[in-house]
């Protein structure tokens, strides 16, 4: 277990829809990263956040943001769902100075 | 654009056989992680090999790292069912502060009884 929670663990969307997903890092860790993982592939970076800025980008377009919070804990949100954006979305946190991340357990998205 | 390739993307072996995963990744790294998948599960860390010739093992599975070549191999001994699962490795991308993986694209381990 890393400690790294992620709400909620499933949700469907429809097409078009905004979708807001979360993420409560591990303790003193404050730096969050978002991952997608689409099915049978491996995980995409997707942002990081460090202190509350983002800190690095992916390949993801704008409709992909973010927030960190003063707790760092972080969202995701999706704006104009594709079909395509169906994944697992993974965070996961790390320490100043990178020591490597924790990934958290995941959210599984589904746009129908 | 660093590029991570694993192989093979799948794997079917018998229980009891020996097998290596090869992770060859394209950009020079020094870190390297390994992942393991369940479905519909998040990653599992497995190893973390943090210089050239780092050799890691955990109960029937050795990883290691060769940066020179660019290459780390999962070495699975004695298969046991239990072991399937999908496996990733991980390569340590970061730069200019920003702390990142690129994964590669994951092998898909099934042992037969």
């Amino acid at each position: 277990e890393t400690g790294v929670t992620q709400s909620p663990t499933h949700l469907i969307k429809t097409r078009g829809q905004q979708v807001t997903l979360r993420c409560s890092s591990q303790s003193g860790h404050n730096t969050v990263s978002w991952y997608q993982q689409a099915l049978g592939q491996g995980p995409q970076f997707i942002f990081q956040y460090y202190r509350e800025e983002e800190n690095g980008r992916g390949n993801f377009p704008p409709r992909f943001s973010g927030l960190q919070f003063p707790n760092y804990s972080s969202e995701l949100n999706v704006n104009a769902l594709e079909l395509d954006d169906s994944a697992l979305y993974l965070c996961a946190s790390s320490l100043e100075g990178w020591t490597g991340a924790f990934f958290g357990q995941g959210t599984r998205l589904t746009v129908v | 654009e660093l590029k991570v390739e694993q192989n093979p993307l799948f794997l079917s072996m018998q229980e009891g056989k020996n097998y290596t995963i090869y992770c060859n990744y394209s950009t020079t790294s020094d870190r390297l992680y390994w992942y393991r998948q369940d479905p519909g599960k998040s990653l599992e860390s497995l190893f973390v090999l943090l210089s050239n010739g780092a050799v890691k093992q955990e109960g029937r599975l050795m990883a290691s790292l060769d940066t020179k070549a660019r290459l780390s191999t999962l070495h699975i001994t004695a298969a046991v069912h239990d072991l399937s699962a999908t496996y990733f490795c991980a390569v340590d991308a970061s730069s200019s502060g920003t702390y990142k993986y690129i994964f590669g694209t994951g092998t898909r381990l099934k042992v037969l009884a």
